[in-house]
């Protein structure tokens, strides 16, 4: 099973909106509604901030949204805050009970 | 609210067998909702999500296909934890180690990481 690909980075000023992608395959991102996305500062855990492709836990801010697109999924943020400056990995069921990740993106606000 | 503690040794000899363990407080491993997983990540390989087990009316094992010959999640109902068993581990096998319990593939509560170092 291969990594969703991701852009490595990818950078927005405060205010601003960021889009990043996550692409697979039709066996993937294009078959299931099963895409969550995760956000990772430095030295600590992943935390969920998408999942369902769109649906966000209770206490994410709804700057953060996500849609689907054939193998493609994308999580926006908006209105760019500092604290956004983070790590994100997109992740998808894959079939088979198995999962997978991207590659992940590093969001630098300027 | 589910919280996750993992424990466990940081330096594991090539060839030899890691283990870790995960401790869970705010649900039972033998919820019939909650799905308890291993995941890692490293430098080389990004997340990798690497097995999981989990209770419907008997218990269930899933395994990545990267691991699946060297791989035991098995859940420990006395002590309310599960456990990751990988063997015959390569310096490729170095990377923090996560417990993660999730619903279906929404992984939402994560355990504080353990870095496992393989080395002679």
């Amino acid at each position: 099973q291969s990594a969703l690909t991701q852009p490595p980075s990818a950078s927005g000023s405060p205010g601003q909106s960021v889009t990043i992608s996550c692409t697979g395959t039709s066996s993937d991102v294009g078959n299931y509604n099963y895409v969550s996305w995760y956000q990772q500062h430095p030295g600590k855990a992943p935390k969920l901030m998408i999942y369902e492709v769109s649906k966000r836990p209770s206490g994410v801010p709804d700057r953060f949204s996500g849609s689907k697109s054939g193998n493609t999924a994308s999580l926006t943020v908006s209105g760019l805050q500092a604290e956004d400056e983070a790590d994100y990995y997109c992740c998808s069921y894959a079939g088979s009970n198995t999962g997978v990740f991207g590659t992940g993106t590093k969001v630098t606000v300027l | 609210q589910i919280q996750l503690q993992q424990s466990g040794p940081g330096l594991v000899k090539p060839s030899q067998t890691l283990s870790l363990t995960c401790a869970i407080s705010g649900d039972s491993v033998s919820s019939n909702s909650a799905v308890w997983n291993w995941i890692r990540q490293s430098p080389s390989r990004g997340l990798e999500w690497l097995g999981r087990t989990y209770y419907r009316s008997k218990w269930y094992n899933d395994y990545a296909v990267s691991v699946k010959s060297r791989i035991t999640v098995n859940p420990d109902t006395s002590k309310n934890q599960f456990s990751l068993q990988l063997n015959s581990v390569t310096p490729e096998d170095t990377a923090v180690y996560y417990c993660v319990a999730s619903k279906q593939w929404v992984f939402d509560s994560w355990g504080q990481g353990t870095l496992v170092t393989v080395s002679s």
